[in-house]
């Protein structure tokens, strides 16, 4: 069975501290992603990596970073993090040139307050 | 831009069987699939169409109109479990996922 496994289920944080959400797949994939989820909404890319040490902003990558220094592990870094990113985090990882599916993550439910 | 459109939320009876639309306007078409999510989990692939037509696996099957722009999950012999949100997402031509904002389905007995 494939496996993504984020570093941790629930998170708080203060206004202003540097998160970091860590990323682990087992299979081998090339492709990573990191989404966030939040109601009536769509899940929305923020970045995404087809190689180690490459990554490619999606459509809201402001406030956050991330970090692809080896196959398996795809972080998500925070700055300073905000109330306004209050979300679910979601990883994904998948096959590149197979088209087929994402597997994801179990999510991080992060509290910034 | 690009867009996808499905309900917010549907009701059906257990043992029924629901349909669940969604349209899509994407740069590019490169597959349309649907995911389902339960509460407070990740979601878990149910099925891809690239093709039109219908494509059936067990209980559920997914159908593909690229012509229309369209897309269906059909559920047959609703189980309680099936509630859930249900995901269409469409891949475009730079095979990036554009997600909609899911379809809660609740099952009642």
């Amino acid at each position: 069975d494939v496996k993504v496994t984020q570093s941790s289920r629930y998170l708080v944080k203060r206004t202003g501290e540097k998160v970091f959400l860590e990323c682990v797949q087992d299979m081998d994939h090339e492709n990573m992603f990191w989404y966030r989820q939040d109601p009536g909404l769509g899940l929305r890319l923020i970045y995404f990596s087809y190689d180690v040490k490459m990554k490619e902003k999606g459509d809201i990558p402001e406030g956050y970073s991330v970090s692809r220094e080896k196959k398996e592990r795809f972080s998500l870094i925070l700055e300073s993090a905000s109330t306004n990113q209050t979300s679910m985090y979601l990883c994904a990882s998948g096959i590149s040139g197979d088209v087929s599916e994402a597997f994801f993550g179990q999510g991080t439910r992060l509290t910034v307050v | 831009g690009q867009n996808i459109d499905q309900p917010t939320e549907m009701t059906a009876t257990e043992g029924a069987i629901v349909q669940i639309n969604c349209t899509y306007q994407t740069s590019g078409f490169n597959g349309l699939f649907w995911y389902q999510q339960h509460a407070g989990e990740a979601p878990t692939f149910l099925s891809y169409n690239v093709l039109d037509g219908l494509e059936e696996k067990g209980r559920f099957s997914s159908f593909l109109s690229r012509s229309k722009g369209y897309s269906y999950l059909l559920l047959k012999e609703l189980q309680m479990k099936d509630s859930a949100s249900y995901l269409c997402a469409s891949m475009d031509s730079n095979y990036q996922l554009i997600w909609g904002a899911g379809t809660k389905l609740i099952i009642k007995p």
